[in-house]
C-alpha cells in the first residue's frame, strides 16, 4: 500500500452514462498524476495538478474528461458521456515537487468498464 | 508525443539467471529515468530510477545500466526469483514521466 487511494476500485456502466472517480494522495504530496492504462500497456499521461493547478493536459484528454483537484488535495476525474473506447484502467500517482526527484506513488487504480 | 521504446515485450528466467530489459528514448531534456514493477490488479510500483549523470546505480539484485550517448538505459535483475515474476515498465522525463510499453517477465521455478 502506497498511500494513495483510489475510489471506486472498478466501475461498470453503460454507453452514454458519466462517471467520476476520486483520487487521494499522500498527504504532503503537491503534485497529483492521472494516467489511463489499457491492456498490454503502459500507463499513458492524462493530466496532472500541482496544488490546485492544473498545469498540463495530454491530446488524449478530450472534452468529455474533466478533472479536479478544488482544494489541492483530493482529485477527481469525470468521464461524461462515456464510450467503450473509455474502457481502462485510471491510475493516480502523486509525488513531492523536489527539484531533482519525481518519484510518483501510485493507487490501486479504477477499473472502468462500459458497455 | 516523445516516445519510449522497451524491449522485450516478453521474457522468460530461469530462477537464479539474470533478466535484462532494455529502453531506448528520444528526447535528451529527459532527466529522470525510472523502473516500476506491476503485479496483476496493482499500480505500478517504483523500483529504482537513475538520473543522466550516473552510468549505473544499484540497489539490492536490482541494476540500471545508463548510456546518456546512446540514449539507452536497461534494467538487470541478478538472481532472478519466482517472486519478480511481474511487469515491467521503464519510463522517461521529468514533471512528467513517459511509460514504455511494458515487459512481462516470467521467473521458471
Amino acid at each position: 500500500d502506497t498511500g494513495v487511494s483510489q475510489d471506486p476500485r472498478h466501475k461498470i456502466t453503460k454507453r452514454g452514462q458519466n462517471v467520476t472517480f476520486r483520487c487521494d494522495p499522500i498527504s504532503e504530496h503537491n503534485r497529483l498524476y492521472w494516467y489511463r492504462q489499457t491492456l498490454g500497456q503502459g500507463p499513458e499521461f492524462l493530466t496532472y495538478f500541482q496544488n490546485e493547478a492544473q498545469l498540463e493536459k495530454s491530446r488524449l484528454l478530450s472534452d468529455r474528461f474533466s478533472a479536479e483537484r478544488p482544494k489541492g488535495s483530493f482529485s477527481t476525474l469525470e468521464i461524461q458521456r462515456t464510450e467503450q473506447g473509455d474502457s481502462a484502467m485510471y491510475l493516480c500517482a502523486s509525488t513531492r515537487e523536489i527539484s531533482f526527484v519525481n518519484e510518483q506513488f501510485f493507487g490501486p487504480g479504477t477499473r472502468l468498464t462500459v458497455l | 508525443q516523445q516516445q519510449v521504446k522497451q524491449s522485450p515485450q516478453s521474457l522468460i528466467v530461469q530462477k537464479g539467471g539474470i533478466s535484462i530489459i532494455n529502453c531506448a528514448y528520444e528526447n535528451t531534456a529527459f532527466d529522470y529515468f525510472p523502473w516500476y514493477q506491476q503485479f496483476p490488479g496493482k499500480g505500478p510500483a517504483l523500483l529504482i530510477a537513475i538520473r543522466p549523470d550516473v552510468s549505473e546505480k544499484k540497489e539490492g539484485r536490482f541494476t540500471i545500466s545508463f548510456n546518456k550517448s546512446a540514449k539507452q538505459f536497461s534494467l538487470h535483475i541478478m538472481d532472478s526469483q519466482p517472486g519478480d515474476s511481474a511487469t515491467y515498465f521503464c519510463a522517461a522525463g521529468d514533471d512528467k514521466i513517459i511509460f514504455g510499453k511494458g515487459t512481462r517477465l516470467h521467473i521458471l521455478p
